[in-house]
């Protein structure tokens, strides 16, 4: 078991550039979640997946906003026309839907927009 | 909606001492509760999940509790150790849900020599 992988661990772009985030869960987990997270704040609440279906989705995920988990496995969010607001910490999580549902973070990737 | 306030923002105390983080939340019809850790820049690293049937649960020197009627849970941290300073995160289900957490925006600890 390998936890929660996420790439590129630090991404630093220009404002109006799109960027990608890849995220590799556990693998025996059929839920992923994506959360973002601002300096001094927790983790706020992106969209998430059970299998390769997107069941929910925050306000705060704009339409430059779009993930994806086509094969129910990794998943990637794109960020298009980036923003300087748009710079945050994405997290990645991932959790088996019975039981315990306990969710499972990566070390997240660091987005810095300048 | 849910909501997860922490208590207190920041904590500094020397080691060895025992210390009591709270967390409280609005809707108590929640499936679980989890608390987490996290280290400057890095990710969140699961400390302990308590179910809604449970009272507490106990990994180590820490210890949860969770009271669902009044809305509040605690974490306790034994003969505290300068390695347990990081910033403690409390998260609980969104209203209706069992997955999807609202965090709160964690206590801050520095355990000093």
């Amino acid at each position: 078991d390998t936890g929660v992988s996420q790439n590129p661990r630090h991404k630093i772009t220009k404002r109006g550039q799109n960027v990608t985030f890849r995220c590799d869960p556990i693998s025996e987990h059929n839920r992923l979640y994506w959360y973002r997270q601002t300096l001094g704040q927790g983790p706020e609440f992106l969209t998430y997946f059970q299998n390769e279906a997107q069941l929910e989705k925050s306000r705060l995920l704009s339409d430059r906003f779009s993930a994806e988990r086509p094969k129910g496995s990794f998943s990637t969010l794109e960020i298009q026309r980036t923003e300087q607001g748009d710079s945050a910490m994405y997290l990645c999580a991932s959790s088996w839907d019975r039981a315990r549902r306990e969710l499972f973070f990566g070390e997240g990737s660091r987005l810095t927009v300048l | 909606k849910q909501e997860v306030t922490q208590i207190p923002a920041a904590l500094s105390v020397p080691e060895g001492e025992n210390l009591v983080l709270n967390c409280s939340f609005t809707d108590s019809a929640i499936y679980n509760l989890q608390w987490f850790r996290q280290d400057p820049g890095k990710g969140l690293t699961s400390l302990l999940l308590i179910q809604s049937s449970q009272r507490e649960q106990t990994s180590g020197r820490l210890n949860a509790s969770l009271d669902k009627s009044s809305g509040r849970s605690t974490l306790y941290i034994a003969a505290s150790q300068p390695g347990d300073s990081a910033t403690y995160l409390c998260a609980a289900p969104d209203t209706g849900t069992a997955s999807k957490l609202t965090f709160g925006t964690g206590t801050r600890l520095q355990v000093t020599l």
